[in-house]
């Protein structure tokens, strides 16, 4: 149980142009999705946290107008990367929880980002 | 606000040796703590946590992981490693209550046959 989906799992898009990565919980129904991002041999850093319903909120420094997070119904949160550049090229990983306050978050397999 | 420390970023063993990862947090009171394993390009995978009570907590794989209070570490042992252990460790924390958590920065772990 507690599976999380993303799709794609590879994407190659062009300068300028945006790009849509699912996140899905498939078993389970996640009040809590999250959004991280992923730099070589780096830890992850949290980009933002949604709840169904209702808007992100966004970490510091990230930009609400470049990564739109759309939590759409409870087994499914969307991030698109708008008007990318190669610098956004980078490994994007969901998480999703089911319970609230500080509860263990399953992991998707993540989404590489290249950006040409 | 919590704080995650592993103050090893690169651990090489030989295959069936024991193994032991550092974890040190900083956070006021007593925190949720996980830890999760990361193989190349993948998500991560939950290996064990720690809520409350019994302070060793045994975990997937063969993992176990003991929460001291007073050195305010919870450490990541295996009796025994093999060679699929090789992969990207990461102690994380957090409030209960609060939504985030918090990761250390990672231990990549090297097997040597």
């Amino acid at each position: 149980g507690a599976v999380v989906s993303q799709h794609p799992s590879r994407v190659i898009c062009k300068s300028g142009t945006s790009v849509k990565i699912e996140c899905r919980s498939l078993d389970f129904q996640a009040t809590t999705m999250f959004w991280y991002r992923q730099f070589p041999k780096q830890s992850l850093m949290l980009m933002a946290t949604s709840n169904e319903g209702s808007k992100a909120t966004y970490e510091q420094g990230v930009e609400k107008d470049k990564f739109l997070i759309n939590h759409a119904s409870l087994t499914l949160s969307t991030l698109t990367v708008t008007s990318a550049h190669p610098e956004d090229s980078s490994f994007y990983i969901c998480s999703a929880r089911i319970g609230t306050g500080g509860d263990e978050q399953y992991f998707g397999p993540g989404t590489r980002l290249t950006v040409t | 606000a919590q704080s995650v420390t592993q103050p090893d970023i690169h651990i090489t063993v030989s295959e069936g040796a024991s193994l032991e990862l550092r974890c040190n947090y900083s956070y006021g009171a007593t925190p949720y703590l996980f830890w999760y394993v990361q193989s190349p390009g993948q998500g991560l995978q939950l290996l064990l946590k720690y809520f409350s009570g019994d302070t060793l907590v045994q975990g997937i794989k063969g993992f176990e992981a003991e929460f001291k209070r007073s050195q305010s570490s919870f450490n990541l042992r295996k009796p025994s490693v093999h060679w699929s252990d090789a992969a990207e460790y990461f102690c994380a924390v957090g409030a209960p209550g609060a939504q985030k958590l918090v990761f250390g920065q990672g231990t990549r772990l090297t097997i040597n046959p």
